[in-house]
């Protein structure tokens, strides 16, 4: 079964700083997606990022981009220029090839405190 | 953009009686709604995949005949939690999906209490 690792259970940044986020999966497809969900004090989860894995450039989304590392499994989130808006929860998430399980696979999710 | 809603998002019950959670997509015809179950300061656990007009699956460890799934028409799932407990506290969260697209569109979520 996938499985996906948050190992920072709390992170904290200065706003206008640079944060990145860690996540490590397990799985044994060669295709599949990545995702970075968003789970503010409202709790609507928001998607800021997502990577096919058959794509080697980085995927980027203004402030937000990814290191994805396909040999090493791991999927990590930076966020440039920090601001206040930017506290919440953030979760990692796996799911597999298209055609396959549709179902989402999170991690425990990094709690972000940013620090005016 | 795609929006999904959900109705309640609070609501309180008594121990032993049933209630009943809305999954709408507003704009879009979901063909496939997945419910997630969110403890406090924990991630979101997938309980069942609906598919319009058939079946729910159910993830391992899911008590089917406690927490039914319908998924009746293109825009609306119900999750009916029965004979609730305490335990069953939580936050639920929807999400819904067009066929042939990859982005589940998350609902705002539906805190249930159990007393």
């Amino acid at each position: 079964a996938q499985t996906v690792t948050q190992s920072q259970p709390e992170m904290s940044v200065q706003e206008a700083e640079t944060v990145t986020l860690s996540c490590t999966y397990d799985t044994s497809e060669s295709d599949y997606y990545l995702f970075w969900y968003k789970q503010p004090p409202s709790r609507q989860m928001i998607l800021v990022i997502r990577q096919e894995a058959y794509k080697q450039q980085n995927a980027t989304e203004n402030r937000f981009s990814v290191n994805f590392q396909k040999a090493a499994k791991s999927f990590s989130l930076k966020i440039s220029d920090s601001q206040l808006g930017d506290a919440a929860m953030y979760f990692c998430a796996y799911r597999g090839p298209q055609g396959g399980s549709e179902k989402l696979v999170f991690g425990k999710g990094t709690k972000l405190t940013v620090n005016p | 953009g795609a929006v999904v809603s959900q109705h309640p998002s609070r609501v309180i019950c008594k121990s032993g009686t049933s209630v009943k959670i809305e999954c709408r997509s507003l704009d879009f015809q979901a063909t496939t709604m997945f419910w997630y179950r969110q403890f406090p300061k924990q991630s979101l656990m997938l309980m069942a995949t609906s598919n319009e007009g058939s079946k729910a699956t159910y993830e391992q460890g899911v008590e089917k005949d406690k927490f039914l799934i319908n998924h009746a028409s293109l825009t609306l799932s119900t999750l009916t939690v029965t004979s609730a407990h305490p335990e069953d506290s939580s936050f639920y969260i929807c999400s819904a999906r067009v066929w042939g697209h990859w982005e589940q569109f998350f609902g705002p979520g539906t805190r249930l209490t159990v007393l």
